[in-house]
């Protein structure tokens, strides 16, 4: 089944202990990107990557650090957290191109208390 | 700047209804222009999507959206609402064909169905 993954679905951590939320696509999609979701916000993007190796910052990209080692994994670290990182994380995927639709995984609920 | 608008917080439809979710957005260029619906602890999901062509798009779960140039909107509609359609809508607008174009998103419509 062709799909986007993420772990873990759920977190609560403290503030300063650092994390790593996993995102894996099984589609040989070029593209990946990491979403907050804050309501009344919509989405915002934090990072994303255009092909292995090659990634760079959205919108709000202050906090965050990614990689991009292989084509299908790109992995959302927090360094550092803070409360203020306290959101609903997904991790989606598409093909090169801009008219192409993208997929997204099921989302990571993080609270930084 | 580039922009996409969604200016209902919320749309209150009783089932059997037709219902219309609003979204409009201001990219330069000819954009191409998506719809998303969220249903509660789920990830997005694909709707519909305009690239070029018939200006009214058929999408998932007989939804449908008509793209209007002149009014820069895609608004998203059903001929006849049902429970099950309650969810979390976006819509979201790509400015060009480039690998790093940026989707923007809408703040997001909250569809309620009333029985």
């Amino acid at each position: 089944e062709a799909q986007v993954t993420q772990n873990p679905r759920y977190l609560i951590t403290v503030t300063g202990k650092k994390l790593t939320v996993t995102c894996s696509q099984n589609m040989n999609h070029e593209y990946m990107s990491w979403y907050r979701q804050d309501p009344g916000l919509g989405l915002r993007q934090i990072y994303y990557s255009m092909n292995v190796e090659v990634t760079d910052k959205g919108d709000v990209p202050e906090g965050y650090k990614v990689s991009r080692k292989e084509k299908r994994n790109f992995p959302l670290i927090l360094e550092s957290p803070s409360p203020n990182q306290t959101s609903l994380y997904f991790c989606a995927s598409r093909l090169a191109g801009g008219l192409n639709t993208q997929y997204f995984g099921p989302g990571t609920r993080l609270t930084v208390l | 700047a580039q922009s996409v608008a969604q200016p209902e917080d919320q749309v209150n439809v009783a089932e059997g209804n037709p219902l219309t979710v609003k979204c409009t957005y201001s990219v330069s260029g000819n954009p191409y222009l998506f719809w998303y619906v969220q249903y509660p602890n789920r990830g997005l999901q694909f709707l519909l999507k305009y690239i070029t062509g018939d200006n009214l798009v058929k999408g998932s779960y007989g939804f449908e959206a008509e793209f209007n140039k002149s009014q820069t909107s895609f608004h998203l509609k059903k001929p006849s609402a049902l429970v099950s359609d309650s969810a979390l809508y976006f819509c979201a607008v790509s400015p060009g064909y480039s690998s790093a174009s940026k989707i923007i998103f809408g703040s997001g419509t909250r569809l309620s169905i009333r029985p």
